[in-house]
């Protein structure tokens, strides 16, 4: 089974700090994506990749960045944590654009 | 732009049906998916219907799309509490490189014994 692995479930950070979440897919996926689950708002996209150093702007960009160094990492980069951003980030991959996406288990991150 | 609507929230008896509709603006959606998250897990899909088909079963699970009211449900038969969950409408458009999903606000079904 595809396995998509975000190395932290709970992080809790102070506001203007600088936060890594880190994503990593044991299929050889191409295509990797962050979405950010709020309640009341579902999931929204906030950058995507299709292949190594590539990377597109998704729904909501603002205030995040993202690595795609290697294949099977993606990384998510918060600059400077504001409280907005406190969510539960999901990573998920898929092998070709028509396919189906797995997810990992999400990383829900507070910024006090 | 593209738009995915739930309902936020349904509760159901064990054992009986449960329907979860959603509602989309997309009318060149290809594919439409239907995703759940238990409680404290990432999504894992349930089920896909491709835009030209109007229904799909498999076992217990149900979908029927009306794609003139761009209207899509999931119905499970005999809900148990295991269903008990978030369940995400999305809906995947036909053009251009990308591959974005949009997905719906999530209802969270509640299931009691």
């Amino acid at each position: 089974d595809v396995k998509v692995t975000q190395s932290s479930r709970y992080l809790v950070k102070r506001t203007g700090e600088k936060v890594f979440l880190e994503c990593v897919q044991d299929m050889d996926h191409e295509n990797m994506f962050w979405y950010r689950q709020d309640p009341g708002l579902g999931l929204r996209l906030i950058y995507f990749s299709y292949d190594v150093k590539m990377k597109e702007k998704g729904d909501i960009p603002e205030g995040y960045s993202v690595s795609r160094e290697k294949k099977e990492r993606f990384s998510l980069i918060l600059e400077s944590a504001s409280t907005n951003q406190t969510s539960m980030y999901l990573c998920a991959s898929t092998r070709d654009k028509k396919e189906k996406l797995f997810f990992g288990s999400g990383t829900q991150l507070s910024v006090l | 732009g593209e738009d995915v609507e739930q309902s936020l929230f349904l509760s159901v008896r064990e054992g009986d049906s449960s329907v979860i509709n959603c509602t989309y603006t997309d009318s060149s959606s290809t594919y439409l998916y239907w995703y759940k998250q238990e409680p404290g897990a990432g999504l894992q899909l349930l089920t896909y219907i491709f835009s030209n088909m109007d229904m799909k079963q498999d076992q217990r699970l149900t979908v029927l799309l009306n794609k003139k009211d761009k209207h899509l449900s999931l119905r499970i038969a005999d809900t148990q509490t295991g269903d008990s969950a978030i369940y995400f409408c999305a809906e995947r458009g036909s053009g251009g490189a990308t591959n974005k999903l949009i997905f719906g606000t999530g209802t969270l079904l509640a299931v009691q014994p």
